[in-house]
């Protein structure tokens, strides 16, 4: 059974970058082609797809965020981390990790962005 | 304003049926599958039907999902009070390299 976990600061100052890593665990991170991804969802409101990584190392990013979203991974840890820079009040929301948009969510992190 | 269009809001009795739809373009819900998800409050949202019509394993068979064009429709039936959720569409879509899309959600009241 797949489990991910997302974790990092719950609170960045704006124009810092957040930061956020997603551990897997119950299977290799690197094994079969699958798409790790990162979603988010304000308070309220609806998803929002951030971007993937596939384990061939290619990503895919939501072409308003492209930017300043990075996606990478750390094979030795089984974790893949996303990186949001110039972050504002409206980059406030939950995040989520995945593996593609399928079955396999983590629980969720707030993220406050805030002086 | 979300690519994929939702109604807002959606309700039934007990023991209903209920659709809810979601409308899209030729680049996504056009050309491509659709997934269904289910979102009780504080938790992640959870798939309930993907590639359009198909259950993952353990979602009732209560819930189908069909594609016409560039609409989708979920269909709830013998509706429980455990369904009230709020329930959103997604697809990939195919403009500007290629990124998923989200309906904007439906929050579906059990009377």
């Amino acid at each position: 059974q797949v489990q991910l976990q997302e974790s990092g600061p719950g609170l960045v100052k704006p124009s810092q970058t957040l930061s956020l890593t997603c551990t897997v665990s119950g299977g290799s991170i690197s094994s079969g082609s699958y798409y790790w991804s990162w979603i988010r969802q304000p308070a309220g409101k609806g998803l929002e797809w951030i971007g993937r990584l596939h384990t061939s190392g290619s990503t895919n990013c939501n072409p308003s965020l492209k930017s300043r979203v990075t996606i990478s991974v750390d094979t030795s840890k089984n974790q893949f981390s996303l990186k949001l820079s110039s972050v504002t009040a409206a980059d406030t929301a939950v995040y989520y990790c995945a593996r593609g948009v399928g079955i396999y969510w983590g629980q969720g992190t707030l993220v406050t962005v805030s002086s | 304003q979300s690519v994929l269009t939702q109604p807002p809001s959606a309700s039934g009795t007990p023991g209903q049926r209920v659709t809810i739809s979601c409308s899209g373009s030729s680049s996504n819900i056009g050309s491509n599958t659709v997934n269904w998800y289910q979102q009780l409050p504080g938790t992640a949202p959870k798939l309930l039907i993907y590639s359009n019509s198909q259950r993952p394993s353990g979602v009732p068979d209560r819930f189908s999902g069909s594609k016409s064009g560039t609409s989708a429709s979920l269909a709830i039936s013998g509706l429980q009070s455990e369904d009230e959720a709020d329930y959103y569409c997604a697809a990939w879509d195919d403009s500007l390299n290629g990124h998923w899309v989200f309906g904007g959600g439906t929050k579906l009241t059990v009377l």
